[in-house]
C-alpha cells in the first residue's frame, strides 16, 4: 500500500511485559516520527529519525522506551517493563524530510497495559 | 507548559455555515503551522498549512489565518459540510523539525 502501516493495530499486555510496535513508512520518506496520543489529548512527540539515526529523542519519557530504524525504513518502538500509564495510541508518521513537509500518519497502535 | 493550545474542545455548526477553529501558541520560535483532521480510529491527515511570513493561506473551502503578533491562528471552513465532522488538530514547527500539537477541537456539522 501507499500509506504508513502500523502493526499491530491493537496490543493488550500485562504490566511488566515487553512490547514492540512496528511502523512501515511510505517508501522514500526519510524522516520518521513516533508520537503518543492519550484520550482527549493531541499527539505527543516521542522521537524523530532522519534516515537511520535518531535526530531528536527528547520526547521519550524514560529509559524504558527505545526506538530503532536500522535500515532507514521500518522502525520499531520498544517498551520494556510496561506500566499502566503507558496505555495510549502510539502513532507513527513520516515525511519527505524537506523543511516543513507535512506528516503522513499511520492509523496507530492502541496499547493497553492491564 | 503547553506550547500550542486549542481552547475550545468542541464546536457545533449548521451545514452551510462557517466553522472557525482557533489555536494559540506561546513559542516565538515556531515558524510554520499546520492543521490536521482526524476521523475515529484513523491517524491525523494533513489539511492546510501556513508559513510565518504569510498571514493567510486558502485552499478551496479551507482558509488559515495567522496573526503573528498575537500568536494566534484560525482555520475557517466555509461552507461547512457534514463530512467535515472530525477532530481538528493545530500543529506548530520550528527549526527543530518536530511538530508540537494542540489537544484538538471536535467539530460537528449538523445537516
Amino acid at each position: 500500500g501507499a500509506g504508513v502501516s502500523q502493526t499491530p493495530s491493537n496490543k493488550v499486555t500485562e504490566k511488566g511485559k515487553y512490547v514492540e510496535l512496528r511502523c512501515d513508512p511510505i517508501s522514500g520518506h526519510t524522516a520518521l516520527y513516533w508520537y503518543r496520543q492519550s484520550l482527549g489529548q493531541g499527539p505527543e512527540f516521542l522521537i524523530y529519525f532522519q534516515g537511520t539515526g535518531a535526530a531528536d529523542d527528547s520526547g521519550l519519557p524514560n529509559d524504558r522506551f527505545f526506538a530503532v530504524r536500522p535500515e532507514g525504513s521500518v522502525s520499531t518502538l520498544k517498551i520494556q517493563r510496561t506500566e499502566r500509564g503507558d496505555s495510549a495510541v502510539y502513532l507513527c508518521a513520516c515525511s519527505t524530510g524537506q523543511t516543513n513537509s507535512p506528516l503522513h500518519f499511520g492509523n496507530g497502535t492502541r496499547l493497553t497495559v492491564t | 507548559d503547553q506550547q500550542v493550545k486549542q481552547n475550545s474542545p468542541s464546536l457545533s455548526v449548521q451545514e452551510g455555515r462557517i466553522s472557525i477553529l482557533n489555536c494559540d501558541y506561546t513559542n516565538s520560535m515556531f515558524d510554520y503551522f499546520l492543521w490536521y483532521k482526524k476521523y475515529p480510529a484513523e491517524g491525523p491527515t494533513f489539511l492546510i498549512s501556513i508559513s510565518s511570513i504569510k498571514d493567510k493561506n486558502e485552499d478551496g473551502r479551507f482558509t488559515v489565518f495567522l496573526n503573528k503578533s498575537a500568536k494566534h491562528l484560525s482555520l475557517h471552513i466555509v461552507p461547512s459540510q457534514p463530512g467535515d465532522s472530525a477532530v481538528y488538530f493545530c500543529a506548530a514547527t520550528g527549526d527543530a523539525g518536530k511538530s508540537t500539537f494542540g489537544d484538538g477541537t471536535t467539530l460537528t456539522v449538523k445537516p
